[in-house]
């Protein structure tokens, strides 16, 4: 069965430096997303993107955040100087081309914990 | 703005008993709603959804039913297992104005005891 895979599955981090999340969508998929989840707290949105471009962002995603697809079948995020509070899981997650007024289902994968000390 | 709440956690239960997780929601309009499941050291699965009023989602032996009166979409199973333990969100979808990102709640934790 097609899944997303995000890699590494936890990251320690040194506070200001610049960490990558990567994720792999599922082939045939075309929005990719980026959720957090601070432990304790509800899973938050941060970014949804489709056709190479940001489709949509929450406030928390700020001028330290970025995404990219830089190839086929990648899609990453990039906080360039980490603080203390980005410390949280992020999940990807992808989903189909929607259809009509149909909400096709967003498939996660298993997240990435990041560790920022 | 949009946003879903859900009973607190963690729920205890033995197994076979009836589980109820309460979930209300609040947003204007009519959104789209789903529970997600996250079993131990794994990510988010949708468990089920419904996309207008009075549909009924089910999967695996849970329902929902979306009621729009009471704003609430509660999640239940008659039974239990211990391999239903597991982390339950709530979540909901604006896609009647264009918008994808899931709203989450904040969690149940289900804990089914042999």
């Amino acid at each position: 069965e097609p899944e997303v895979t995000q890699t590494p599955s936890h990251q320690v981090t040194q506070m200001g430096q610049e960490v990558i999340l990567r994720c792999v969508p599922i082939s045939n998929h075309l929005y990719f997303y980026w959720y957090r989840q601070i432990l304790g707290q509800k899973v938050e949105f941060l970014v949804s993107f489709y056709n190479n471009e940001i489709s949509e962002k929450s406030e928390i995603f700020d001028d330290q955040f970025s995404v990219e697809r830089p190839d086929g079948s990648n899609f990453t995020l990039k906080i360039r100087s980490t603080k203390l509070e980005d410390s949280a899981m992020y999940f990807c997650a992808s989903s189909e081309r929607f259809r009509g007024n149909m909400n096709t289902e967003a498939f996660f994968g298993q997240g990435t914990r990041l560790t920022v000390v | 703005g949009d946003s879903v709440t859900q009973m607190e956690g963690p729920v205890t239960l033995s197994e076979e008993a009836f589980l109820t997780i309460n979930c209300t929601y609040t947003a204007t309009g009519y959104p789209s709603l789903f529970w997600y499941v996250q079993y131990p050291g794994e990510g988010l699965q949708l468990l089920l959804k419904a996309t207008k009023a009075d549909d009924k989602g089910s999967n695996k032996g849970f329902e929902a039913t979306y009621r729009k009166e009471t704003t609430s979409f509660h999640l239940e199973k008659g039974s239990v297992q211990v391999s239903d333990s597991a982390v339950y969100f709530c979540a909901l979808t604006r896609m009647d104005t264009g918008r994808r990102a899931l709203t989450f709640g904040s969690g149940t934790r289900l804990q089914v005891q042999p």
